[in-house]
C-alpha cells in the first residue's frame, strides 16, 4: 500500500481555487514533488523542493507543507487543468521514492 | 531538447524475461540518476527503481515489490539506460517510464513515453 494518501477525486468550478492534499509521515523529513498527467499522455512535474515551479508551468500552480501534509493549490483553475495528479516523495526509510495513489481533478 | 524514448516492450507469458531500454539524448546523461516509473492499465503511478551516476559508483535503489528479479543498468558511452526484468508476473503488466532525476531535487523533470509490458499466458 502507498505510503502518501491522496484524495481519488477532487473538483473545482473554472475558475475557483482547488487544493490538492497529499498526507505521509515522510512528508515532514522530505519535501515532496508534484506530476500532472493527462489521458495517454506522459506525467510532467508541476511543483517540486519547498514551493519551486519548472519552466512553462504557470504561477497559478503553487505547493505548501503542514506537519505530514503537503498541498498543491490552483489558483483560478483552467479547462486544461484537468488531469490526475500525483505527488511523490521518500519513503519511511528515505532511500526510496514513493508515489500516491493520484487525484483525478476536475474543472466543472 | 531533452529526449528520453523507451523500446523493447512485448507479450511475455508469466515467469519470463525481458529487457527495456531507454536512449536519452539532448543532455549530458552521464551526470544524472535515471529511475523507472511504471502504470497498470488504469491506475497509478509506481516507482520500481533507480540507477545513480558514476560519481555514486552506477549504486541501484528498487522497490520491494521487484527487488530480486529486475535489475537496472546503464551504459554511458550509448546514453542508455535498461530495465532487465525477470520472473515476470501479470502483476507486472504496465506501462514502463524511464525518467530523469532533476540534480539534487528528486524531481523527475523528463520522462519517456513508455513501452507496453504485458504479462499473460
Amino acid at each position: 500500500s502507498s505510503e502518501l494518501t491522496q484524495d481519488p477525486a477532487v473538483s473545482v468550478v473554472l475558475g475557483q481555487t482547488v487544493r490538492i492534499t497529499c498526507q505521509g509521515d515522510s512528508l515532514r523529513s522530505y519535501y515532496a514533488t508534484w506530476y500532472r498527467q493527462k489521458p495517454g499522455q506522459a506525467p510532467v512535474f508541476v511543483l517540486y523542493g519547498k514551493d519551486k515551479r519548472p519552466s512553462g508551468i504557470p504561477d497559478r500552480f503553487s505547493g505548501s507543507y503542514s506537519g505530514d501534509t503537503t498541498s498543491l493549490t490552483i489558483i483560478g483553475a483552467q479547462a486544461e487543468d484537468e488531469a490526475d495528479y500525483y505527488c511523490k516523495s521518500r519513503d519511511s526509510s528515505g532511500n526510496e521514492f514513493v508515489f500516491g495513489g493520484g487525484t483525478r481533478l476536475t474543472v466543472l | 531538447e531533452v529526449e528520453l524514448v523507451e523500446s523493447g516492450g512485448a507479450l511475455v507469458q508469466p515467469g519470463g524475461s525481458l529487457r527495456v531500454s531507454c536512449a536519452a539524448s539532448g543532455f549530458i546523461f552521464s551526470d544524472h540518476y535515471m529511475d523507472w516509473v511504471r502504470q497498470a492499465p488504469g491506475k497509478g503511478l509506481e516507482w520500481v527503481g533507480r540507477i545513480k551516476h558514476k560519481y555514486n559508483s552506477y549504486h541501484t535503489e528498487y522497490d520491494a515489490s521487484v527487488r530480486g528479479r529486475f535489475i537496472i543498468s546503464r551504459d554511458d558511452s550509448t546514453n542508455s539506460v535498461y530495465l532487465q526484468m525477470n520472473n515476470l508476473k501479470s502483476a507486472d503488466t504496465a506501462i514502463y517510464y524511464c525518467a530523469r532525476e532533476h540534480s539534487g531535487d528528486d524531481a523527475f523533470d523528463a520522462w519517456g513515453q513508455g513501452t507496453l509490458v504485458a504479462v499473460s499466458s
